[in-house]
């Protein structure tokens, strides 16, 4: 079975800095990645995918994706505390998903 | 544009019982996969359901099971339930293209379980 490692955190960055979160995965042949938030006691919402090695930007919302090195990360500039929130990693295994288990965010005003 | 639905949103039930959840997949969807989260973890994958039938299933025990009908909704059984089986069971749909996996999934609001 794929595996999906992030770091639980609590990660805590102030208002208006960069927040970056990091995902590795065991499977070399993964293909598709995605990023979800997930606020306390909601369902995780999709923030963006990335199938290709290099960056993708959305907005405040940048994924990194190096396959060689087996990473995918997110990074979001000028954090808000409206960010604070659970960031889950997803990658696909065939028809479905493994997520990892999620980094808390916490941006601190 | 319907998103995904789920109901209830909340089930109390107690050891050995049986319960059925049910998902609605957003306008347009053809897919229903169902995951499993425990608190503080990340979602589980239970089974995927597409024309009717079990796609793939995850490490989930026969205990698990699902059905979907013609119009793409789905449900999700759990019989001689566990308190282990206390968690938020979410319903993701997606649209299968080129068969070749890694559809975008969206996640429905979730179903709450407790199990006592």
């Amino acid at each position: 079975q794929k595996e999906v490692e992030q770091n639980s955190g609590p990660l805590s960055v102030p208002e208006g800095a960069i927040a970056s979160l990091n995902c590795t995965y065991s499977d070399r042949g993964s293909q598709s990645f995605f990023w979800y938030r997930q606020y306390s006691g909601k369902s995780p919402e999709l923030i963006m995918f990335i199938y290709s090695n290099g960056d993708k930007e959305d907005g405040r919302f940048t994924a990194q994706l190096n396959k060689a090195s087996q990473y995918v990360s997110l990074l979001i500039r000028d954090s808000q505390p409206s960010d604070s929130a659970t960031y889950l990693c997803a990658v696909e295994e065939g028809q479905n998903f493994v997520f990892g288990p999620g980094t808390r965010l916490s941006v601190l005003p | 544009d319907a998103g995904v639905t789920q109901s209830p949103t909340h089930l109390i039930k107690t050891r050995g019982q049986q319960v059925t959840l049910r998902c609605s997949p957003k306008s347009g969807h053809d897919t229903v996969s169902w995951y499993q989260q425990a608190l503080g973890q990340g979602p589980q994958f239970i089974f995927q359901y597409y024309e009717e039938e079990e796609r793939q299933r995850g490490n989930f025990p026969d205990r698990f099971s699902g059905h979907q009908f013609p119009n793409y909704s789905s449900e999700l059984n759990v019989n001689a339930l566990l308190l282990g089986d206390s968690a938020l069971y979410l319903c993701a749909s997606s649209l299968i293209a080129g068969g070749a996996g890694g559809e975008t999934q969206y996640f429905g609001p979730g179903t709450r379980l407790l199990v006592l």
